[in-house]
């Protein structure tokens, strides 16, 4: 299986504040790197797909890079709605794995 | 508009079937490409996909829980099903259901039906 490990697993930000989180694969997974942002008691939502292509909807603060087995996710400006936890996941290969999630608070 | 919404029995015991059903509107699972998957999360815990099945009935499933999972479709009433025989204090999660994009993306996802296993 591919193990996806992310940092942090907390995050603390001030409104208005840039914050990046970073995914590495465990292998090269070819950019099938995906983000997910999960709101208090809510279902996850996709944010970015294949590493750095942003979702319909989803605000131009977002955005994604990385490629082979590193990849990050960088909110600019932070909003209060962007408290939330982020999840990355590997869609190269099954068994289709997630990172164990950033959780993003405001300071 | 898609939506999805998943439905199961809400609590059960150890060693009992698990039977989940993902009712489905604003796309078909006999369109071309289309695929609807399964993953959980234990309360306060990471994801963890389970299984999918595409349009073709196509059916992919984790190996951690293979033995253990059945993943059906009835297209022509918009549901998608997920079965887990043997169940344990493990398999206590919230259960969702996701359409899939492309390869194992998961788009749009339902609300999510919690699941507790005790005895």
């Amino acid at each position: 299986d591919i193990q996806m490990t992310q940092s942090p697993a907390s995050l603390s930000a001030s409104l208005g504040e840039t914050v990046t989180i970073e995914c590495l694969a465990s292998e090269d997974i070819y950019s099938n790197l995906a983000w997910y942002q999960q709101k208090p008691g809510k279902s996850p939502q996709l944010l970015i797909y294949y590493a750095n292509s942003l979702n319909d909807g989803v605000p131009s603060r977002f955005s994604g890079s990385g490629s082979g087995t590193q990849y990050s996710l960088k909110i600019n400006s932070l909003q209060s709605e962007d408290v939330s936890i982020y999840f990355c996941q590997q869609n190269y290969d099954s068994p289709y794995t997630f990172g164990a999630g950033t959780k993003l608070e405001l300071k | 508009q898609v939506t999805l919404k998943e439905s199961g029995p809400g609590i059960l015991q150890p060693s009992q079937t698990l039977s989940l059903t993902c009712t489905f509107s604003g796309f078909s699972l006999s369109t071309y490409g289309m695929g609807v998957g399964w993953i959980r999360q234990p309360s306060g815990k990471g994801l963890e996909w389970l299984a999918n099945i595409w349009w073709d009935d196509d059916k992919y499933y984790n190996p951690s829980l293979k033995n253990r999972l059945t993943i059906s479709k009835d297209t022509s009433n918009n549901q998608a099903f997920l079965k887990i025989t043997n169940v344990d204090t493990a398999d206590t999660a919230t259960y969702y259901c996701a359409r899939i994009r492309g390869v194992s993306l998961f788009d749009y996802w339902g609300q999510g039906v919690m699941v507790t296993v005790s005895s």
